[in-house]
């Protein structure tokens, strides 16, 4: 079974600044990954998925996201953040064609500091 | 399309009372998921449905939850008798059936908090 390991609980940034949230995955096959958004008190939003083609993906919001396969990682990235961007962040991992095996990571808290 | 649509978004009950969860998928949607969230354990899934027939449960915690899907527009989660380690966000999601890719494109309602008191 896959499993997905976001390696920082929490991760405060100042506003403009660059930042980086990590995300890595284990599986002995083919993955889909995702990064989710939750905004206090909202659901989960879909900010960007990799399938196929591309390693750099690119998302709502300014963000980015790019797959690593020798080292199993799905970093997201974003060259400067906003106040906006504070909330949790989610990877998440399928197999394809798998309805059940939607697996999250734990999650990552981003506070943007002014 | 208004997403995926949970009532309430918040519930508060005393222990041992009968609470339950609904969800409005999006409509053409044929999967739909229920899934809780807590600090100790994250999301987790509990149960999902295709095509309103139950599909997997495994995730169901105890025997006091049910859930029910009596057609494609609605679906209910039910916790009898409610217990405190109940407490938690649940979210409903709902998806079509995948493309060529075997993606299937999950959207999550905004969640139900409950608290069992």
């Amino acid at each position: 079974a896959q499993s997905v390991t976001q390696l920082d609980s929490q991760v405060p940034v100042f506003e403009e600044a660059p930042v980086e949230l990590r995300c890595n995955y284990s599986s002995s096959v083919s993955v889909y990954l995702f990064w989710y958004v939750q905004y206090p008190n909202q659901g989960l939003q879909l900010l960007l998925k990799y399938l196929s083609g591309s390693t750099l993906v690119k998302g709502i919001n300014g963000f980015e996201a790019e797959f690593n396969k020798s080292q199993t990682s799905f970093h997201l990235r974003k060259p400067s953040v906003h106040i906006s961007d504070t909330a949790e962040y989610f990877c998440a991992v399928t197999y394809p064609g798998s309805a059940r095996q939607l697996t999250f990571g734990s999650g990552t808290q981003l506070t943007v500091l002014p | 399309d208004a997403g995926v649509i949970q009532s309430p978004r918040h519930e508060v009950t005393e222990m041992g009372q009968e609470v339950t969860l609904r969800c409005k998928p999006i409509s053409g949607h044929d999967y739909l998921f229920w899934y809780r969230q807590t600090m100790m354990r994250g999301l987790e899934l509990l149960i999902y449905f295709n095509n309103n027939v139950p599909i997997d449960d495994s995730g169901m915690p105890e025997d006091r939850f049910s859930a029910k899907m009596p057609n494609a527009s609605f679906s209910t989660l039910k916790i009898q008798p409610s217990e405190p380690r109940d407490s938690a966000v649940y979210f409903c999601a709902s998806s079509s059936s995948p493309s060529g890719t075997g993606y299937y494109g999950y959207t999550f309602g905004s969640g139900t908090r409950l608290t069992v008191v």
